[in-house]
């Protein structure tokens, strides 16, 4: 089955530090990724869709200049969140899909990120 | 623009009694459907998808849903449930935003299902 890596599963760190959550998939090539961020007892959202060679299209409300989103290969993702602060302590999650829309995402683990 | 509901934020129940956990959605499109498991401090897991045919469509693992149109639900069941399915569950279909060509997920609000012995 379709595999994909979320490293790392934790980061817990100062205010004002950037952080930088890798997305891997590792045995397809994931045409298009998404970047999830998961509150407490909710939902997850959608906070940007990265397709590979192209910038990453974000939801309303997400800032680009504080989540930077890079999708260099068929098989990563990068999420950074630069000058992290207590409230951007979250759950995030990504995800990967190949080929069309109507196929599945497949999720990493989450990174847990608790910013102090 | 398309929304899930999941009406039931908690369901308790019994090892070995049958469970279903309720999905309703609202779209104007063709309509594919999933189901994702959550355990927790994890991500999600596809548990089982409805894309055409077969309306009934089951998971590996016991679990089924059947897609109904006329009353735009996709509930998920089983009829004897584990301990180790005691989970958070996520019923999405994929957003028409952007025109469909993105594809992401809308999620519902998540079920948490919780068999006790």
């Amino acid at each position: 089955g379709a595999v994909v890596s979320q490293h790392p599963s934790r980061v817990i760190c100062k205010s004002g530090t950037s952080v930088k959550i890798e997305c891997r998939s590792l045995d397809f090539q994931a045409t298009t990724m998404f970047w999830y961020r998961q509150f407490p007892k909710q939902s997850l959202m959608l906070m940007a869709t990265s397709n590979e060679g192209s910038k990453a299209t974000y939801e309303q409300g997400v800032e680009k200049d504080k989540f930077l989103i890079n999708h260099a290969s068929l098989t990563l993702s990068t999420l950074t969140v630069t000058s992290a602060h207590p409230e951007d302590s979250s759950f995030y999650i990504c995800s990967a899909r190949r080929g069309q829309v109507n196929q599945p995402q497949h999720f990493g683990d989450g990174t847990r990120l608790s910013i102090l | 623009a398309q929304s899930v509901t999941q009406l039931d934020s908690q369901v308790p129940v019994f090892e070995e009694a049958p469970v279903e956990l309720r999905c309703n959605y609202s779209s104007s499109v063709s309509v594919y459907l999933f189901w994702y498991v959550q355990y927790p401090n994890q991500g999600l897991q596809l548990l089982l998808k409805y894309l055409s045919g077969s309306t009934l469509v089951k998971s590996i693992n016991g679990f089924e849903a059947e897609f109904n149109k006329s009353q735009t639900s996709f509930h998920l069941r089983k009829p004897s449930v584990h301990i180790s399915d005691t989970a958070e569950y996520f019923c999405a279909v994929p957003s028409t935003h952007y025109g469909g060509s993105q594809g992401n997920l809308i999620f519902g609000k998540g079920t948490k299902l919780s068999v006790k012995p």
